[in-house]
């Protein structure tokens, strides 16, 4: 079946980085955009990142310019997401979602990877 | 950046009742472009409607989408026990990608 699998939960320090990754199956990965959307605790959905099918374009939300980094693996049908400079509002869930086209909706969503930011 | 917000921020009801949640945008986004999900405590959310009235796959009828421009309307015709979680609607016509702040539905 089509579904995205990721990493799992990871503890961290401020300051250090984290790298989630969210394995793709079930479809063909490689014409599908990606996305990836975090939620702290009790919070709402805040959109992060897409990333185009080939890999070469990317738009990352302004305010985590600089410091969030998405690439995908065609191969291994996977994406990645790190995030550098992690400070503790960074600490939330961290979820990959399929866009159905650039201008599309999230169709399919990975199960969601806890990230704690915590000294 | 398009800002859309929920109203209510919270619906109190029975099952069996309708439930009409709101989703207001703060530029014009064409209802191509709106989707409403639905994420329940420990999940993650789940895609009912796009295009602003279309169901997704798998989605029951009782869930329906309807709207223009600012305007938004995601209605459930009768509540079922499964239905009670949180509602989201979001706009993916322009960058950033944005979601409203999200309705609860909780039993009454």
């Amino acid at each position: 079946q089509v579904q995205l699998v990721q990493s799992g939960a990871e503890v961290k320090k401020p300051g250090a980085s984290v790298k989630v990754s969210c394995k793709a199956s079930g479809y063909t990965f490689s014409i599908y955009y990606m996305h990836w959307v975090r939620q702290a605790p009790g919070q709402g959905l805040e959109w992060m990142a897409i990333i185009n099918p080939a890999g070469d374009s990317i738009i990352y939300a302004q305010k985590l310019q600089g410091r969030v980094t998405m690439t995908r693996d065609t191969p291994t049908s996977t994406v990645y997401m790190e995030l550098s400079s992690l400070r503790s509002e960074d600490t939330a869930v961290y979820y990959c979602a399929r866009g159905t086209a650039y201008r599309g909706a999230f169709d399919i969503w990975g199960q969601g990877t806890m990230v704690t930011v915590s000294s | 950046e398009i800002v859309l917000t929920q109203s209510p921020g919270t619906l109190c009801l029975s099952p069996g009742e309708r439930a009409t949640l709101s989703c207001r945008a703060s530029q014009s986004v064409s209802s191509t472009y709106i989707a409403w999900y639905q994420q329940k405590p420990g999940q993650a959310p789940r895609l009912l409607i796009y295009g602003a009235s279309s169901r997704a796959t798998g989605i029951p009828g009782r869930f329906s989408g309807s709207g223009s421009g600012p305007d938004f309307t995601l209605t459930i015709s009768r509540l079922e026990p499964e239905d009670f979680a949180v509602y989201y609607c979001q706009q993916y016509g322009s960058s950033p990608w944005t979601f409203g702040q999200g309705t609860k539905v909780e039993i009454k």
